[in-house]
């Protein structure tokens, strides 16, 4: 089935850090999102992207949806001890109503 | 805020033996996922359900797997045997309508452990 490519695989950065993640695919998807799962955990929904070129953010988080409709981007600003945890991409290929996810970007913060 | 519930939270196994999962979605969500997620891997679907009926079950097990709502609200997800390939947490998902803009809202999880 189809793959999403996401990457780093892992960060380790200080809390204050800006964080930057990204995800790609091999064909056009109609919706990106992004989750966060703690460990121990289900994923839960930080932002839903619906439009190429969309920019939408979530305090401090802010995603954007490709123009290319093949990838799309999270970031993190002044990153905080509680940003912690694994970043999922997931989208909706066009036509299909599954969710692929990525594999996810582990994100380590340094007090 | 409503949860999506799951039990149990954890499970160890030995091979050969059966498991079941139970999940109860918010409450008046219409669709019910369940997804396998192994170690260092995003979730990846098993199946879907609108009320009472399968939508999706292309990536389930059948020889093993089964999963069933019969009343259209709360779901059991049943393995008979497990396998060591098992080993993995166990997601349930619920959203309003299954249409693509719903967003699909996460139960905690069953980590299940195959010995």
């Amino acid at each position: 089935g189809q793959q999403l490519n996401q990457s780093p695989q892992s960060m380790f950065i200080q809390e204050g850090e800006d964080v930057s993640m990204n995800c790609t695919s091999s064909s056009i998807f109609n919706t990106w999102l992004w989750y966060k799962q703690d460990p121990g955990e289900g994923p839960v929904l930080l932002i839903a992207l619906y439009k190429a070129g969309e920019l939408t953010s979530n305090g401090r988080l802010t995603a954007q949806f490709g123009i290319t409709r093949k990838d799309s981007f999270l970031n993190i600003s002044a990153s905080i001890p509680s940003d912690v945890g694994i970043y999922f991409c997931a989208g909706l290929e066009g036509g299909s109503e599954k969710l692929v996810f990525g594999k996810g970007t582990k994100l380590t913060v340094n007090p | 805020e409503a949860e999506v519930a799951q039990s149990p939270r954890y499970k160890i196994t030995e091979k050969s033996q059966a498991v079941a999962f139970w999940c109860d979605p918010i409450s008046g969500h219409a669709t019910l996922y369940w997804y396998r997620q192994i170690l260092g891997q995003g979730p990846e679907l098993l199946v879907q359900f609108q009320d009472e009926s399968v939508v999706d079950d292309s990536q389930l097990p059948k020889d093993r797997f089964s999963a069933e709502r019969l009343k259209g609200v709360d779901s059991t997800l049943k393995i008979q045997p497990a396998e060591l390939g098992d080993s993995a947490m166990y997601l349930c998902a619920s959203s309003l309508s299954g249409i693509s803009t719903d967003t699909q809202y996460f139960g905690p999880g069953t980590r299940l452990t195959v010995l």
